[in-house]
């Protein structure tokens, strides 16, 4: 079984410029979700999709960030504009449903000049 | 009332020995705890799971140890070897609801040979 694809692995920018993350889920994953990990800490729940509706984005700084996920399967978040304070690997995780273990992807390390 | 406070931050071991990891929490509605495993460069991969209906869960040489009038949990590694060297994160959600993780701090432990 594959698992969680990401890309990139490694994302430089300098601040106020935007960038894109893209995530493929494992394949029959209803559930996807987006964290962020800082250097340090535990990983922080952004947003999480049940199938192409959003279940949760409580933690999400919406005038910064978006995601979507067309057609259930991929999903792209974004950052526009970018700020220091978003230095972080952000991952993408998916599951079988809401309540089922998350499986993880290995991330895109951003680094904000 | 979200939090899992997670402890130590850091953690060295001689191979052979035990490594103990512990979490508490204060949200009596979680009932489901994970614990994950993280090397470098890498996503979290889990590694084991109780929910609170037991007091303890073996798998291999990891086992989960659940208090749950406490509200504590830990992880302990029996014989501790070198490739089990990694940041180490628990984990909890409520299944009642979107199943939303809220992880620890994460804590690194050594293995030394």
């Amino acid at each position: 079984e594959a698992g969680v694809a990401q890309s990139p692995r490694y994302k430089i920018i300098e601040k106020r410029q935007s960038v894109a993350f893209w995530c493929n889920p494992i394949s029959g994953h209803a559930t996807l979700y987006w964290y962020q990990q800082i250097l340090g800490q535990g990983p922080k729940l952004l947003i999480q999709f049940q199938n192409n509706g959003v279940v949760d984005d409580s933690q999400l700084p919406k005038d910064r960030f978006s995601a979507e996920r067309l057609k259930g399967v991929d999903s792209t978040l974004k950052i526009q504009p970018a700020k220091l304070e978003d230095s972080a690997v952000y991952l993408c995780a998916s599951s079988l449903g809401l309540i089922q273990p998350q499986h993880f992807g290995d991330g895109t390390r951003l680094s904000i000049l | 009332q979200q939090q899992v406070k997670q402890s130590p931050q850091s953690l060295i071991v001689q191979k052979g020995g035990i490594s103990i990891i512990n979490c508490a929490y204060e949200n009596t509605a979680f009932d489901y705890f994970p614990w994950y495993q993280q090397f470098p460069g890498k996503g979290p991969a889990l590694l084991i799971a109780i929910r609170p209906d037991v007091s303890e869960k073996k798998e291999g040489r990891f086992t989960i140890s659940f208090n749950k009038s406490a509200k504590q949990f830990s992880l302990h590694i029996m014989d501790s070897q070198p490739g089990d060297s990694a940041t180490y994160f628990c984990a909890a959600s409520t299944s009642g609801n979107t199943g939303k993780l809220i992880f620890g701090q994460g804590t690194t432990l050594q293995v030394k040979p």
